[in-house]
């Protein structure tokens, strides 16, 4: 099934900002945006964002994304040790009328 | 509090079946889409089925098509996959999600291994 496509990893030092970006095409993230996900090791993922730039309660303004097109990105400012996690980009695909995910891009803080 | 809480996995071999559970409590379990995404070891997470809202809608990702079946009982605020002809790439944690929006709900997840 076709996926969304993330850079397997990113390194930003502490307090730095860091863009993650996520490709996709018109049928998903084109269409209605993405969502972006935190996972740390061992935990489920825990949604960060939707539809390019909603954020549920309680996540940090740190935390902006947008959408260009068919990319979105997720960017995350004034880096904390506590962001190193793996982050995931996920869309509905109205072609294949089910949600697909990227692959992942883990984020290193240094 | 806000929970999904997921349970049925296990070990299972090639061929063989198992049936998902996943119980939920703590929000309107009728106003959400619900799904399973899974996560073999080591990868990113996977779409496998999700039920709609309307008690009609459903949603499967090509690799489970005639193989998982979801269902739902929203009287007990039940979902349920039920999962034949496993295969060994079937292998991971099974999450149950709920989306209003987007995947605001997780739960622990429920591990399934298929293995000879």
């Amino acid at each position: 099934q076709a996926g969304l496509t993330q850079p397997p990893s990113v390194s930003k030092g502490l307090r730095q900002t860091a863009t993650l970006t996520c490709t996709g095409n018109s049928n998903n993230v084109g269409n209605q945006g993405a969502a972006w996900l935190q996972q740390h090791q061992g935990h489920p993922p825990k949604l960060l964002s939707y539809r390019n730039n909603n954020r549920p309660s309680g996540i940090s303004e740190r935390l902006s994304a947008s959408r260009s097109g068919n990319s979105a990105s997720l960017t995350i400012t004034g880096l904390q040790p506590e962001d190193e996690a793996d982050y995931y980009c996920s869309a509905w695909d109205s072609s294949l009328s089910a949600w697909v995910f990227g692959g992942g891009t883990k984020l290193t803080v240094l | 509090e806000v929970q999904l809480v997921e349970s049925g996995g296990g070990l299972v071999q090639p061929g063989g079946s198992l049936r998902l559970s996943c119980s939920a409590s703590g929000f309107i379990f009728s106003s959400y889409v619900m799904h399973w995404v899974r996560q073999a070891p080591g990868k990113g997470p996977q779409y496998v089925s999700g039920f709609g809202r309307n008690g009609r809608s459903t949603y499967y990702a090509e690799s489970v098509k005639g193989r998982f079946t979801i269902s739902r009982d929203t009287s007990k605020k039940t979902l349920f996959l039920q999962m034949s002809s496993l295969r060994v790439e079937d292998t991971a944690v099974y999450y149950c999600v709920g989306e209003r929006d987007a995947f605001e709900i997780w739960g622990q997840g429920t591990m399934v291994t298929v293995s000879s």
